[in-house]
């Protein structure tokens, strides 16, 4: 079955210090992950998607598929990363349903 | 990225009653999904809405209770019918712009209360 894991459900750090969130995975197929973030009053979006390799407000993701774990991390966290992060996966036929994690909601301490 | 609207934003209903939730998006998109975000839950996908025929429906979740429209590539409508306080939740819309495409975008969510 096609799984999502956050093991935190709350994660606080001080400005400055590194962030990661964690994300495991369990899915037969190829996976593809994302990770969307709600910040504050705010509607879900997509922060970043494992295909693109990219950095997106200085937060990376790598996908470890030996480990099953797609990680978010930024090596010093800023005041407005406080918000709420999902890890997502895409399943099914065209890899078109989204299978969410349980979230985890990061405070940065000023 | 496509600009997705929904109303109502919240609402608060009473118990046996129904609510349509609408969908609106600025531009043709080919998938659209509606999910249920339960009070500190994550988000878990009702059904596909497909346009022309009938909406695909995730396990646990039947047209009987979820009725979905969709009408054209621009919008669609969820029904909540006969609800109960269990039914309380947001729920929202999101769009795909091509099949094969997995990044999907949101719309901002309806908040429902039943009292």
């Amino acid at each position: 079955a096609q799984r999502v894991t956050q093991p935190e459900k709350l994660l606080s750090v001080f400005k400055g210090a590194p962030v990661e969130l964690k994300c495991n995975y369990s899915y037969s197929g190829s996976p593809e992950l994302f990770w969307y973030v709600q910040y504050s009053r705010q509607r879900l979006q997509l922060l970043l998607r494992h295909i693109s390799r990219e950095s997106i407000k200085g937060f990376t993701a790598d996908l470890n598929k030996g480990e099953t774990s797609f990680h978010l991390k930024k090596p010093f966290a800023q005041e407005e990363d406080s918000a709420m992060y999902y890890c997502a996966l895409s399943v099914g036929q065209g890899a078109q349903k989204l299978v969410f994690g349980q979230g985890t909601r990061l405070t940065i301490n000023p | 990225s496509a600009v997705i609207s929904q109303k109502p934003s919240r609402d608060i209903c009473q118990r046996g009653t129904s609510l349509t939730i609408q969908c609106q998006v600025d531009s043709q998109v080919t998938m659209m999904f509606w999910y249920r975000q339960q009070p500190g839950q994550s988000l878990t996908l009702i059904a596909t809405a497909n346009q022309g025929s009938e909406a695909t429906y995730e396990s646990g979740f039947v047209i009987d209770k979820f009725p979905i429209s969709r009408p054209n590539l621009t919008f669609s409508t969820l029904t909540v019918s006969n609800m109960s306080p269990e039914d309380s939740s947001i729920y929202l819309c999101s769009v795909a712009q091509a099949f094969g495409l997995s990044e999907q975008y949101f719309g901002p969510g309806t908040r429902l209360t039943v009292t």
